[in-house]
């Protein structure tokens, strides 16, 4: 069945330093893939996300590359700020599959 | 538009007890799902729900079940509480299934704790 696999955290990151949270996945068909951001005390919210093959996604200074070669959709920013910390999850949807599909979160802790 | 509304916040409950939680989907949607979520074992699917009719369950035992009424809502209950129940409850409302390429809007949860 289709499943997400994410980076462990906890990721822990200066102000102003690069970030990448790898997320790899296996899917039939072609699905949708997203990144959600769960701040504390706080539901998911979308972040980005990218419907079809070498779409980027972008939000807020973060990306993500879709990379069906590599089944991929890497998170990144160039520079994270203390209000980023939070838990992100990967995750993806495919219709006809009536649900999605979340990986297990890394939460990100940004130092001052 | 007013998201997704989901109540109580937060609750405590006793093991043995019974616990009813709801959730108001974004006004036009249809589709409503639900996940726990743990430190331990991340988000997991409980149930969706579509025109009154549970589409898809996850992996959980009887005790925890849901409905979805007429105009949406949905409510989902676990009887008998164990420890283990402990977690927050996150609902979703998407437009309807079929739609799983879209985003999903969360509530901000139930935080659940069972003494």
């Amino acid at each position: 069945g289709d499943s997400v696999t994410q980076m462990e955290g906890p990721v822990t990151l200066s102000e102003e330093a690069f970030l990448t949270i790898n997320c790899t996945y296996t899917a039939t068909g072609y699905p949708s893939l997203f990144w959600y951001v769960q701040y504390p005390g706080e539901g998911l919210q979308l972040l980005l996300k990218a419907t079809k093959a070498d779409d980027k996604g972008s939000n807020k200074g973060f990306e993500a590359t879709y990379r069906k070669e590599t089944t991929s959709f890497h998170l990144e920013k160039g520079s994270v700020q203390v209000s980023d910390s939070a838990v992100y999850f990967c995750a993806l949807g495919n219709t006809g599959g009536f649900k999605t599909i979340f990986g297990a979160g890394t939460r990100l802790f940004v130092k001052a | 538009k007013a998201g997704v509304t989901q109540t109580p916040r937060y609750l405590i409950k006793t093991r043995g007890q019974q616990v009813t939680l709801s959730c108001s989907p974004i006004s036009g949607h249809r589709s409503v799902s639900w996940y726990q979520q743990t430190p331990g074992q991340g988000l997991q699917f409980l149930f969706e729900y579509f025109s009154e009719t549970q589409r898809n369950k996850g992996n959980f035992p009887g005790r925890f079940s849901g409905r979805q009424f007429s105009n949406s809502r949905s409510e989902m209950n676990v009887s008998t509480l164990e420890l283990g129940d402990s977690a927050l409850y996150l609902c979703a409302s998407r437009i309807a299934p079929g739609t799983e390429n879209t985003e999903a809007f969360f509530g901000q949860g139930t935080r659940l704790t069972v003494v």
